[in-house]
């Protein structure tokens, strides 16, 4: 299958540190990988895109990597703050017109 | 707001009841989706919309009938549900060829609970 995967449920780290979530996909090549926030009771948010051949992205304190031949994303926080607290989910496209696929997210919480 | 307006936030129906979902959207965005969210499980695809055609229905039941009347206004219609269908059912939409670079934009969701 095609699917998209976030192997961690939940994470959970002290403010200051930086965060790191995992992205993983097998048996296919995914033109490109979004990554969204989203908080209890609301819809998800976009927050970056980045496709197959770049290898990295930022924005603000956020980063986020794609590495083809370990067919991973790894989404970086910097400076984590209690507001980052949320679910963040991965989310794959095959091209620039299919429609995307979520993965099941990961919960971060930064502890004060 | 997103730009992405969902009603009602909050529905309880029971197994016999005949209700409906309602999204809007103020973007000019030509494409919208309906996803199922349950817990612990990623968000599932179930309608999309492009130009007010459905082309894509990933094999949901028939219970869940979709209507997208003009680019701005999505519903889905509920009849004779499960209680596992309740669910957070977010609607979003998008640009087509645009979903890639500005991502998709959702609704805050219809919290579903069938008894």
């Amino acid at each position: 299958s095609q699917k998209i995967e976030q192997n961690s449920e939940a994470l959970n780290i002290q403010e200051g540190k930086t965060a790191t979530l995992t992205c993983n996909y097998t048996n296919y090549s995914p033109a490109y990988l979004q990554w969204y926030r989203q908080d209890p009771g609301r819809g998800p948010v976009f927050l970056l895109l980045i496709r197959e051949n770049e290898k990295e992205k930022r924005k603000e304190r956020l980063k986020v990597t794609f590495d083809t031949t370990l067919k991973q994303s790894l989404f970086h926080i910097t400076a984590s703050q209690p507001a980052d607290s949320a679910t963040y989910l991965c989310a794959r496209g095959l091209s620039s017109a299919s429609k995307i696929i979520f993965g099941s997210g990961t919960r971060l919480s930064i502890r004060p | 707001e997103t730009g992405v307006t969902q009603t009602p936030r909050h529905l309880v129906m029971g197994m016999t009841n005949k209700k409906s979902l309602k999204c809007e959207q103020h973007l000019g965005h030509n494409a919208m989706y309906w996803y199922k969210q349950s817990a612990k499980k990623p968000l599932e695809l179930m309608f999309v919309y492009s130009l007010e055609e459905r082309v894509e229905n990933n094999s949901v039941p028939s219970r869940f009938s979709p209507e997208c009347p003009n680019s701005s206004h999505l519903f889905l219609h509920l009849h004779t549900l499960q209680p596992e269908d309740s669910a957070l059912y977010l609607c979003a939409s998008s640009q087509e060829g645009q979903g890639l670079r500005n991502g998709y934009t959702f609704g805050s969701g219809t919290r579903l609970t069938v008894v």
